[in-house]
């Protein structure tokens, strides 16, 4: 069975910087997509990335960008600049390529983000 | 085009009552999932549906919770006798076939 694992349940950074949130998953399946998702407080679920398996270029969408290392399986979130709003729960999921009801989600992340 | 949406947003339900979720799926979406979690937790799957049909509902309890996803109107969540460890945030999401999954909003249900 595939799992998403998060270990970092906490993490802070200053207003402006860099910070990365790991991610590592297990599978057998060689096609797969990867996502991170971003809950504020509010709970809405919002998508902020997506990467598809097959696809060896890291996905980037504005000040977020992923590090997807398939054979390691790993794929960590990098925010640039980050902002106040940034501040949220953070869920790194998988889903089967094949099976589209198979979504895993890791435990999340903290991120707090210091003025 | 609307968002997934979900109602009630926050719904408090006394030990033993019934506890119905509902999720309208965006326009289009033949398909729809409902996910739990609990504080402090990621999402954990509990039921695939498409129009009129349980897909899979390995992540249902075997007890007490109940799905429908009727040819008209929204998907209903049914908890039966609800008790104080039935208390989390449930998410509907919906799809088009083999496609991205869109959240709504979630249902906070408190059992007191």
């Amino acid at each position: 069975a595939q799992t998403v694992t998060q270990s970092q349940p906490e993490m802070s950074v200053q207003e402006a910087e860099t910070v990365t949130l790991s991610c590592t998953y297990d599978t057998s399946e060689s096609d797969y997509y990867l996502f991170w998702y971003k809950q504020p407080p509010s709970r809405q679920m919002i998508l902020v990335i997506r990467q598809e398996a097959y696809k060896q270029q890291n996905a980037t969408e504005n000040r977020f960008s992923v590090n997807f290392q398939k054979a390691a399986k790993s794929f960590s979130l990098k925010i640039s600049d980050s902002q106040l709003g940034d501040a949220a729960m953070y869920f790194c999921a998988y889903r089967s390529y094949y099976n589209n009801n198979d979504m895993r989600f890791g435990a999340g992340t903290r991120l707090t983000v210091k003025p | 085009n609307a968002g997934v949406m979900q109602n009630p947003r926050h719904l408090v339900r006394r030990r033993g009552q019934e506890a119905r979720l509902r999720c309208s799926p965006m326009k289009g979406h033949s398909h729809v999932y409902w996910y739990r979690q609990l504080p402090e937790e990621g999402l954990k799957f509990m039921v695939y549906l498409q129009k009129e049909n349980i897909i899979d509902e390995s992540g249902m309890p075997k007890e007490r919770f109940s799905a429908e996803f009727p040819k008209e109107g929204p998907s209903i969540l049914r908890i039966q006798q609800v008790v104080r460890g039935d208390s989390a945030a449930y998410f509907c999401a919906s799809s088009p076939p083999f496609s991205e999954q869109y959240f709504g909003p979630g249902t906070r249900l408190t059992v007191t």
